[in-house]
């Protein structure tokens, strides 16, 4: 079962709003993070937070992390409609040199003009 | 750099055929990784490797699937032989474990 667990499943707002999404997982990581993924396209990095980092800031991108609950949020501030996508959290382990990471199932993010 | 790069782009297969995907890595990564997407199982690692070294293939889903990497820069994901079930999008992803994974833009398997 994938490690980490998005919410909600989907997402609709208006262009200009913000949008939040919540990522929670089960086990101990290294760190976790976030990925966003066009229809019919790869996966593109966005952010990676480490488990002694709190909060992260790229852009319009805002990343907390709260190891104590096993949960991270994803803040888009200002959506535009190109921000339409599905958005991954996924988290490394602690098992030191484990590279994997593990996805959860995706938020499936829609910005309407 | 162009990214990680991918071949094919599509694929349609019979059943019962042998398919081979192709992955070029980014260059001067020494992690590269498989990954198969459909929308009942979302995104699962198959297997990755560490300096074309196979490192964990337990994702791999049975013997048909086989994965290589016989240098820095190429490596294979093969099923033989192909069933329906294999129909997904494959990806492959290389990191320098500093950041995170780079995709290449996947492979759409479909096999009849």
């Amino acid at each position: 079962s994938q490690q980490g667990e998005e919410d909600p499943q989907a997402l609709s707002i208006q262009e200009g709003e913000n949008a939040t999404m919540n990522c929670s997982y089960k086990t101990s990581i290294n760190n976790l993070q976030w990925y966003r993924q066009n229809s019919g396209r790869g996966l593109v990095h966005l952010i990676l937070i480490r488990s002694n980092e709190r909060e992260k800031h790229s852009g319009r991108l805002r990343v907390t992390l709260d190891t104590s609950k096993k949960s991270s949020s994803l803040l888009i501030t200002a959506s535009r409609a190109a921000d339409t996508a599905s958005y991954f959290c996924a988290t490394r382990s602690l098992i030191q040199g484990a590279q994997k990471l593990v996805f959860g199932q995706g938020t499936r993010l829609t910005i309407n003009p | 750099d162009a990214g990680v790069i991918q071949s094919p782009r599509h694929e349609v297969t019979e059943m019962g055929q042998e398919v081979t995907l192709r992955c070029k890595p980014i260059s001067g990564h020494d992690y590269l990784f498989w990954y198969r997407q459909t929308m009942m199982r979302g995104l699962e690692l198959l297997i990755y490797f560490n300096n074309n070294v196979p490192i964990d293939d337990s994702g791999m889903p049975e013997d048909r699937f086989s994965a290589k990497m016989p240098n820095a820069s190429f490596s294979t994901l093969k099923i033989q032989p192909s069933e329906p079930r294999d129909s997904a999008v494959y990806f492959c992803a290389s990191s320098d474990r500093l950041v995170g994974q780079y995709f290449g833009p996947g492979t759409r398997l479909t096999v009849t």
